[in-house]
């Protein structure tokens, strides 16, 4: 089993509906990430927590919000989803402090219409 | 700010000869700088990083990578490339506690 999963794989909705992206690992780390990634820009950073009651806003935070429900899981919402939020996102994990390699999950594709 | 570039979108390389993706970073303070592969329809997965030591690095498939603190650079190199080494590449440095990415280097490798 992969140790970190995300559902769905792949989703297309319209904007303005909500949409939640699950994340879920069994690693055992206390760092968690919501990335995306955009044709040409590579990866920015959502959101991250380093446990259940730290939450931190990354560099493009407008227009989502996370929440981590346990060490395990860590969802990212779209209140109202908007045609620019069209992209692939990842979660990853990452082990403790210090300078430790992330783990990514395989994406979700979101396409907003 | 902190920021990592990857100047080359695109590189091609025929199968056995070496080759070299390019990471140049601007960070303050101590670097740790890490290289990640993805390949079609996955994740990142790890490759390397370089946090204090040995400017030479070596990671897995074969690949290593080489830090240059005067020319801020963190090349990523293989000896003999494989058709199988053809993805998309991604440079990052950590500091503080978040990551910065670049906007990544695709690979092509023709047999």
């Amino acid at each position: 089993d992969a140790d970190v999963t995300q559902t769905p794989r792949n989703r297309i909705t319209k904007t303005g509906k909500r949409i939640m992206l699950e994340c879920s690992q069994t690693k055992g780390h206390d760092r968690m990430y919501w990335y995306r990634q955009d044709p040409g820009l590579g990866l920015r950073l959502i959101y991250y927590s380093f446990d259940v009651k730290d939450i931190n806003k990354g560099e493009i935070s407008d227009g989502y919000s996370v929440s981590r429900q346990a060490q395990a899981k860590f969802s990212l919402s779209l209140e109202s989803a908007i045609p620019n939020q069209t992209a692939l996102y990842f979660c990853a994990t990452s082990d403790l402090a210090g300078p430790n390699e992330q783990f990514f999950g395989p994406g979700t594709r979101l396409t907003v219409l | 700010a902190q920021s990592v570039a990857q100047p080359e979108d695109q590189v091609n390389v025929a199968e056995g000869n070496p080759l070299t993706v390019k990471c140049t970073y601007s960070v303050s303070g101590n670097p740790y700088l890490f290289w990640y592969v993805q390949y079609p329809n996955r994740g990142l997965q790890f490759l390397l990083k370089y946090i204090t030591g040995d400017n030479l690095v070596k990671g897995s498939y074969g690949f290593e990578a080489e830090f240059n603190k005067s020319q801020t650079s963190f090349h990523l190199k293989k000896p003999s490339a494989l058709v199988s080494d053809s993805a998309l590449y991604f440079c990052a440095v950590m500091t503080g506690n978040q990551f910065y990415f670049g906007t990544g280097t695709s690979l092509t490798v023709i047999p």
